[in-house]
């Protein structure tokens, strides 16, 4: 079974600071997808930045970017120039992509506090 | 973008109402749905998965006789909470597959606070 493991519960971090959030996963799987989410007060589930497995290349999505370690099954999101609006829970998430059913797996989450 | 329709956004009830929420697909369609509770704090604990026309596949620990969902259609999934009390308030949320969606393959919808008088 997969398993997602997020080991900071809650960090904070003042505002134009860089941060980088852990994740560890356990799979079997060859092929699948690695998902980090945003939840905010509002409590939406917003996508962040994904990564295939098969791509070696670390996803980047503007102040976005992920450490794709495969062989260590460790994907961390690094948050450049931090903002008041990142402060949020984030998820980090795997999915494997063979069936329908295939469901998210995620981690318990860090809880993100960016300080003025 | 493909988008998920959650209703409603927010209930209030009282102990023994049965309550219905709906998740709908809106520009696509979903094969499969998924429900999904949230505890404050905590993250998200599935609770089933839900194909088109075919019974639901619950998580091992919720009772499917307690909270009822139907895949009526590619675009609707119904999550049913019958005679709701109390330790039944959370936060569900629902997503759905998009067989095309390579970027985003779940979407998922803004969720509902359930609250049980």
């Amino acid at each position: 079974a997969q398993t997602v493991t997020q080991s900071q519960p809650e960090m904070s971090v003042q505002e134009a600071e860089t941060v980088t959030l852990s994740c560890t996963y356990d799979t079997s799987e060859n092929n699948y997808y690695l998902f980090w989410y945003k939840q905010p007060p509002s409590r939406q589930m917003i996508l962040v930045i994904r990564q295939e497995a098969y791509k070696q290349q670390n996803a980047t999505e503007n102040r976005f970017s992920v450490n794709f370690q495969k062989a260590a099954k460790s994907f961390s999101l690094k948050i450049s120039d931090s903002q008041l609006g990142d402060t949020a829970m984030y998820f980090c998430a795997f999915m494997k992509l063979v069936n329908r059913d295939d469901k998210i797996i995620f981690g318990k989450g860090t809880r993100l506090h960016i300080l003025p | 973008g493909a988008v998920v329709s959650q209703h409603p956004s927010r209930v209030i009830c009282k102990s023994g109402t049965s309550v219905k929420i709906e998740c709908r697909s809106l520009d696509f369609q979903a094969t499969t749905m998924f429900w999904y509770r949230q505890f404050p704090k905590k993250s998200l604990m599935l609770m089933a998965t839900s194909n088109e026309g075919s019974k639901a596949t619950y998580e091992q620990g919720v009772e499917k006789d307690k909270f009822l969902i139907n895949h009526a259609s590619l675009t609707l999934s119904t999550l049913t909470v019958t005679s709701a009390h109390p330790e039944d308030s959370s936060f569900y949320i629902c997503s759905a597959r998009d067989p095309q969606g390579a970027h985003q393959p779940q979407h998922f919808g803004d969720g509902t606070r359930l609250s049980i008088l």
